[in-house]
């Protein structure tokens, strides 16, 4: 049974920086497009950034620059390395891995809060 | 990159209804439209892809169309278990758009 787990997330203060991970089992993370999204408390799911199984990687507007994301296929795990984070990037990130045909799998979501 | 617009932002209707959620994008994804559902709680779940083929396991009421731009998801006699938040996304190239702003559907 494919499982996303992450973890990494927590709260944070405003400035700091986070690395959330997503660690991937009967899934190939390298194989496959992988992406972050995320939920703000009360607002609607946001696209954060994808990585394809090409190695292209995109980011959305609003964390671009700050965050990078990448993978490593030893230990099949996707990290988002967040920096400079600010109050607004508070939220529940999700991983999203899809496979053909296509597949979608999500992880339960890691809570990030920034605050001082 | 694709933006994605959402009407109406909410909706209320009763059991039974037929239901129908469109989406416009920013700029032509010919098929490539997602639709998804998001339960309070839960993790968000795809309905439907290449804007009318229905994901493994989701009930026949669900059904998409559309083309281009222009693209709607229709409940055909809503459920109680229906009510959610349904988001539509394009991602007919890299990087994939943007999810619409969420429709949210009650029962009356």
């Amino acid at each position: 049974e494919v499982q996303l787990v992450e973890s990494g997330g927590g709260l944070i203060q405003p400035g700091g920086s986070l690395r959330l991970s997503c660690a991937a089992s009967d899934f190939t993370v390298s194989g496959n497009y992988m992406s972050w999204v995320r939920q703000a408390p009360g607002k609607g799911l946001e696209w954060v950034s994808a990585i394809y199984r090409e190695g292209w990687t995109y980011y959305a507007d609003s964390v671009k620059g700050r965050f990078t994301i990448s993978r490593e296929s030893s230990n099949n795990t996707l990290y988002l390395q967040m920096n400079s984070l600010r109050a607004e990037d508070t939220a529940l990130y999700y991983c999203r891995g899809v496979a053909a045909p296509p597949v979608d799998y999500w992880g339960q979501g890691t809570l990030v809060t920034v605050s001082s | 990159d694709i933006q994605m617009t959402q009407s109406p932002s909410s909706l209320s209707a009763s059991v039974g209804d037929r239901v129908t959620i469109t989406c416009r994008a920013s700029q032509a994804i010919s098929n490539y439209l997602a639709w998804y559902q998001k339960k309070p709680g839960k993790v968000p779940k795809v309905l439907i892809y290449a804007t009318s083929t229905l994901q493994s396991g989701v009930p026949s009421r669900f059904s998409g169309s559309g083309s281009g731009t222009d693209f709607t998801l229709t409940i055909s006699g809503l459920q109680p278990e229906d009510v959610g938040t349904y988001y539509c996304q394009g991602y007919n190239r890299a990087p994939p758009g943007t999810f619409g702003q969420g429709t949210k559907v009650d029962i009356k």
